[in-house]
């Protein structure tokens, strides 16, 4: 248990939707990241919020949308969604300051745009 | 363009023998590099990590080589166990406005047979 917890673990939903993802980093990790697997990729970054701040942005679409809350949660708004957006969605967590390279994943969402 | 490259999607290997998974790299900008291990239904988990000031660095069963000057990276795995039986991710770090996101490669699926 790596300590960060993800809410759902499955989601399906219908093209054109919305829906958030929610992420818990662990206890005393400032950094929250967001990925994206779609099948036979690897992780693409989405977006890194440290602190409540936006610190760093990757392939992240503009129909995308995350924030972290002062309590260090994090969701991740996907929305008109498409089929192509079915893919798992993992939230990592990193301690203090930003070169944080160990990242503590959680267990993931499974989103299905049907 | 994929800066982090696993070339093998999958190495299957008897129990007890050596597992050696690759990965290369295209950014020589890079100077951090981690392996992370993947179960079914689970997020990666972080395994070993070298600097590029190294060569090479063992834990336990585990030793990631790094040879800079062709860019590429190796996992050994020595003895392997069934249970190291999962999804091999490289991912390679280096300074990008001071966040040091890790770009991941496509995972290898390493099986170890009884």
């Amino acid at each position: 248990d790596s300590g960060v917890t993800q809410t759902p673990k499955h989601l399906i939903t219908a093209t054109g939707q919305r829906v958030t993802l929610r992420c818990s980093p662990r206890s005393g990790d400032l950094s929250v990241y967001w990925y994206q697997q779609s099948l036979d990729q690897g992780l693409q970054f989405l977006i890194q919020y440290y602190n409540g701040e936006e610190r760093a942005k990757g392939n992240i679409l503009e129909r995308f949308s995350a924030q972290q809350f002062p309590d260090l949660h994090s969701e991740l708004n996907l929305s008109s969604l498409e089929l192509g957006d079915s893919a798992l969605y993992f939230c990592a967590s990193s301690g203090p300051g930003t070169r944080s390279y160990e990242q503590y994943f959680g267990p993931g969402t499974r989103l299905t745009v049907t | 363009d994929q800066q982090v490259k696993q070339n093998s999607p999958s190495l299957s290997v008897q129990e007890g023998r050596i597992s050696i998974l690759n990965c290369d790299y295209t950014n020589s900008m890079f100077d951090y590099f981690l392996w992370y291990k993947k179960y079914p239904a689970e997020g990666p988990t972080f395994l070993i990590s070298i600097s590029s000031i190294k060569d090479k660095n063992e834990d336990g069963r585990f030793t990631v080589f790094l040879n800079k000057s062709a860019k590429h990276l190796s996992l050994h795995i020595v003895p392997s166990q069934p249970g190291d039986s999962a999804v091999y991710f490289c991912a390679a770090s280096g300074a990008s406005g001071g966040s040091y996101i890790p770009t991941f490669g496509r995972g290898t699926s390493l099986i170890v047979h009884p």
